[in-house]
């Protein structure tokens, strides 16, 4: 089964708008990342959080981490409609560190 | 997709065939990753590689094989053991394994259809 969950599963909003998704897992972890993937094509690597960290920002990304509800969120703010794109949550297991496990996913629509 | 690429974009294959998928990167990466994608579904591991001449199966390796002769080569076959191959596949490496996982570098991935 995924280890990450994402919530919701798709998300639609106009641009200028924040956008938020969660990420859900199940097992300790030595790190949570988050990935973008437009449609059709590889995945690009947002942003990473370590397990004792409990906030991250960068640019217009805000990433929060609660070890204890194991659970994650991404920010987008001021969204543009290039933001338009499926987001995925990636834990690093803590038991089976050399391997990421990825979410279902979020789809983003942006719109003008 | 950084300095991975993959090869071919498109693959069409009749049932009963093998068909192997190429990917190749020069971001001098020890660690290298096969996923399968299908719609609307997050990806799901296949085989991983931490170093040259090892591997070692992922989540859902029936019907897969993967060899590791090379730093930068990777490539995965699609057997005929394999039920539904049809789906996007991706490759990624990232750098040498640290404790911990890397960030992970895509390649643009291969889509194929099984006749």
């Amino acid at each position: 089964s995924q280890q990450g969950e994402e919530d919701p599963q798709a998300l639609s909003i106009q641009e200028g708008e924040n956008a938020t998704m969660n990420c859900s897992y199940k097992t300790s972890i030595n790190n949570l990342q988050w990935y973008r993937q437009n449609s059709g094509r590889g995945l690009v690597h947002l942003i990473l959080i370590r397990s004792n960290e409990r906030e991250k920002h960068s640019g217009r990304l805000r990433v929060t981490l609660d070890t204890s509800k194991k659970s994650s969120s991404l920010l987008i703010t001021a969204s543009r409609a290039a933001d338009t794109a499926s987001y995925f949550c990636a834990t690093d297991a803590s038991w089976a560190a050399s391997k990421l496990t990825f979410g279902t996913g979020t789809r983003l629509q942006v719109t003008l | 997709d950084g300095g991975i690429t993959q090869s071919p974009k498109y693959l069409f294959r009749k049932e009963g065939q093998n068909v192997t998928l190429s990917c190749e990167q020069n971001l001098n990466h020890d660690a290298m990753y096969w996923y399968r994608q299908d719609p609307g579904q997050g990806l799901r591991l296949i085989y991983y590689s931490q170093i040259v001449n090892d591997f070692q199966k992922g989540d859902i390796a029936e019907g897969y094989s993967v060899s590791r002769e090379k730093k930068e080569s990777f490539p995965l076959t699609v057997t005929s053991a394999q039920k539904n191959p049809t789906a996007f596949y991706l490759c990624a490496s990232s750098p040498a394994f640290s404790g911990s996982a890397d960030t992970q570098y895509f390649g643009p991935g291969t889509r194929l259809t099984v006749l």
